[in-house]
């Protein structure tokens, strides 16, 4: 098992165009949260899956942006019409069953131009 | 309200000495965990450390240990030996309810440490 992945690494894109992001949690882990990172400031929380189901999403969550995680696997964040203000990291993490530690992906920097 | 404080936006330390960063919380749950993680430039999150809000001992973790006083909601993270290696960003976060909750971790804003030679 290689952690979690993140894809892509980076993406530039410009402003009202649609953008998706992937992430690869770890096999065994069931649960799956997305972040995101501005300059200068820690994460924050955006939206967490255990399994398949979409349990908590943050007020920053609008309804410009969207999560799935179809079979319970691997989980994409889609942000439409994208603003200057999306730019920022995006951090995927994920967690098991009986474990309290969350490891984290390299992140995907989007910037929006 | 911030969840975790951490009020050292920057520290320097020389190589070799050790550091603390400091980071205090918020909450009304007795049950919670409390972390801190390592992020380089290459913007990775690198998980350093962990205490349980019943942990009885401080945790520690080869160079990294943590200065849990819970009366006074604070989880400060101690380098020994500081490497130049170290220089990262560095942020506290917490879970708040038990560890199969599930929820999602609160961080801090981060501190910029630098090692100088």
């Amino acid at each position: 098992d290689t952690g979690v992945s993140q894809d892509p690494r980076h993406k530039i894109t410009k402003r009202g165009q649609n953008v998706t992001f992937r992430c690869d949690p770890i096999s065994e882990h069931n649960r799956l949260y997305w972040y995101r990172q501005t300059l200068g400031q820690g994460p924050e929380f955006l939206t967490y899956f255990q399994n398949e189901a979409q349990l908590e999403k943050s007020r920053l969550l609008s309804d410009r942006f969207s999560a799935e995680r179809p079979k319970g696997s691997f989980s994409t964040l889609e942000i439409q019409r994208t603003e200057q203000g999306d730019s920022a990291m995006y951090l995927c993490a994920s967690s098991g069953l009986g474990s309290y530690g969350y490891t984290f992906g390299s992140g995907t920097r989007l910037t929006v131009v | 309200a911030q969840k975790i404080t951490q009020t050292q936006p920057g520290m320097f330390v020389q190589e070799k000495e050790a550091v603390t960063l400091d980071c205090t919380y918020d909450t009304s749950d007795p049950s919670y965990g409390l972390f801190w993680y390592k992020q380089p430039s290459s913007g990775e999150m690198i998980f350093l450390i962990y205490q349980g809000s019943y942990d009885q001992q401080n945790a520690t973790e080869g160079r990294y240990s943590l200065n849990f006083q819970k009366a006074r909601k604070s989880a400060n993270l101690v380098i020994s030996a500081s490497q130049l290696g170290d220089s990262a960003m560095y942020f506290c976060a917490m879970r708040e309810g038990p560890t199969n909750s599930g929820y999602a971790l609160n961080f801090g804003k981060g501190t910029s440490l630098l090692v100088t030679p």
